[in-house]
């Protein structure tokens, strides 16, 4: 069955700095990944997917996530975050045969201080 | 941008009552989804719906929940008789195609609080 783990509840970074969350899965065959990201007040908004082909996908807002199956992890990473980046991050598995529906990590929630 | 929009943002209702979360999904989507997050928990899905009817559910949807499209645009999930456990952010979502892609553009969420 798919699960999607991400380990870190709460994560606090400077502006400026890089971040990174970290997302491990796990599903028998090829997964589809994502993340979603959902600030306040807001719906949840897909930041990036995975599906096949190159490991390293670009997303919107500056993101990018790697896909690396030897670790089953999908972390999501940004070289220089900004105040607005302060929400909360949620990793997801999809792609079981004739299914559309996700499978949803916890969430991770960032801070960025000034 | 089309978006998904949801009522009401925020419910509180005494145990036992029926309580009904609308969603208006993207209009030219076809698969429709309600989601729900208990405050610390996983966003969990619930169903499915496509085609005037339900194509997939979880076992966390049982028959208390119910849904409906009844007109073009209103997709509602009604909690016949709610529980203190069903308290939680729901979420509904929309999609284009189901080719398992998931994407999905998903609501702002409806709170329910159950006391």
């Amino acid at each position: 069955a798919q699960s999607v783990t991400q380990p870190d509840i709460h994560i606090t970074v400077s502006e400026g700095a890089s971040l990174e969350l970290r997302c491990n899965y796990s599903y028998g065959a090829t997964p589809y990944l994502f993340w979603y990201v959902q600030s306040p007040g807001q719906g949840l908004q897909l930041l990036l997917k995975y599906f096949s082909g190159d490991t390293l996908v670009q997303g919107i807002k500056g993101f990018e996530a790697e896909f690396k199956r030897s670790q089953s992890s999908f972390n999501l990473r940004k070289p220089s975050v900004h105040w607005s980046d302060a929400a909360e991050y949620f990793c997801a598995v999809g792609g079981q045969t004739g299914a559309n529906n996700l499978f949803f990590g916890t969430g991770t929630r960032l801070t960025v201080i000034p | 941008e089309p978006e998904v929009t949801q009522t009401p943002s925020h419910q509180v209702t005494q145990m036992g009552q029926e309580v009904i979360l609308r969603c208006v999904p993207i209009s030219n989507h076809l698969y429709f989804y309600w989601y729900r997050q208990i405050l610390g928990q996983k966003v969990e899905f619930l169903v499915s719906f496509y085609n005037n009817e339900i194509s997939e559910k979880s076992e966390i949807f049982d028959d208390q929940f119910s849904v409906e499209r009844p007109d073009g645009s209103n997709f509602t999930l009604k909690i016949r008789s709610t529980k203190l456990e069903d308290s939680a952010m729901y979420f509904c979502a929309s999609s284009m195609v189901r080719e398992s892609t998931g994407e999905l553009f998903f609501g702002e969420g409806s709170r329910l609080t159950v006391l």
